[in-house]
């Protein structure tokens, strides 16, 4: 079974702050994303990443960055924690190979999701 | 305009309904589609893909119109159990990123 796994569930911060989430899958998969969920608007991308050292910014990158130095690994990093930034934070990845299993193909992974409050 | 529509609901039907969710998507060259489950303070998962032919998985049933634009998902016999944010999700264009559109959300609440 694919496992993705996000090193906090629950973080409190202070406005300013820089704040590390870090996101790690076992599945050797090629792609991994970073998401906020907040109520009414879904969940949005904030950066993607579909190889090691390579990122690509999704729809809401503004006050954030990523790191992928490893193939496992995706972190992402607010610079300057602000209070608009309080959400639940999702990591997922997915392969870009194709298997027998027809869904398993641009199937997203997900974490269970970090739920950061800025104060 | 949203790239992916839906109506948010909530949707709240006796058990043993049927029950119906649309989805509409903007980019006429999206290729994949899929319906995502998220269970209350949980993370999402796939319920299963959409295929242009429609297909059906026990109580589920996808289907999509291209020429519309358009993807449902039929539920037929909620359970309680079914209780839960259906995710409409489409492949962004036709390359190779991975990167997926969701849609907000429909809330179904089943009751006894």
């Amino acid at each position: 079974d694919v496992k993705v796994t996000q090193s906090s569930r629950y973080l409190v911060k202070r406005t300013g702050e820089k704040v590390f989430l870090e996101c790690v899958q076992d599945m050797d998969h090629e792609n991994m994303f970073w998401y906020r969920q907040d109520p009414g608007l879904g969940l949005r991308l904030i950066y993607f990443s579909y190889d090691v050292k390579m990122k690509e910014k999704g729809d809401i990158p503004e006050g954030y960055s990523v790191s992928r130095e490893k193939k496992e690994r995706f972190s992402l990093i607010l610079e300057s924690a602000s209070t608009n930034q309080t959400s639940m934070y999702l990591c997922a990845s997915s392969s870009r190979i194709r298997t027998s299993r027809k869904a398993s193909y641009n199937e997203q992974f997900f974490g269970p999701g970090t739920r950061l409050t800025v104060l | 305009r949203k790239e992916v529509e839906q109506d948010p609901g909530p949707f709240n039907v006796p058990e043993g309904a049927t029950v119906a969710f649309n989805c509409t998507y903007s980019n006429s060259a999206s290729q994949s589609f899929f319906w995502y489950r998220q269970d209350c303070r949980k993370e999402p998962k796939l319920l299963m893909s959409v295929y242009s032919s429609g297909n059906e998985d026990g109580r589920f049933t996808a289907q999509l119109n291209r020429a519309s634009q358009y993807i449902s998902l039929l539920i037929r016999d909620s359970k309680l159990s079914d209780s839960a944010t259906y995710l409409c999700v489409v492949k962004a264009g036709s390359g190779n990123t991975g990167k997926l559109i969701f849609g907000q959300g429909t809330t179904l609440q089943v009751k006894p």
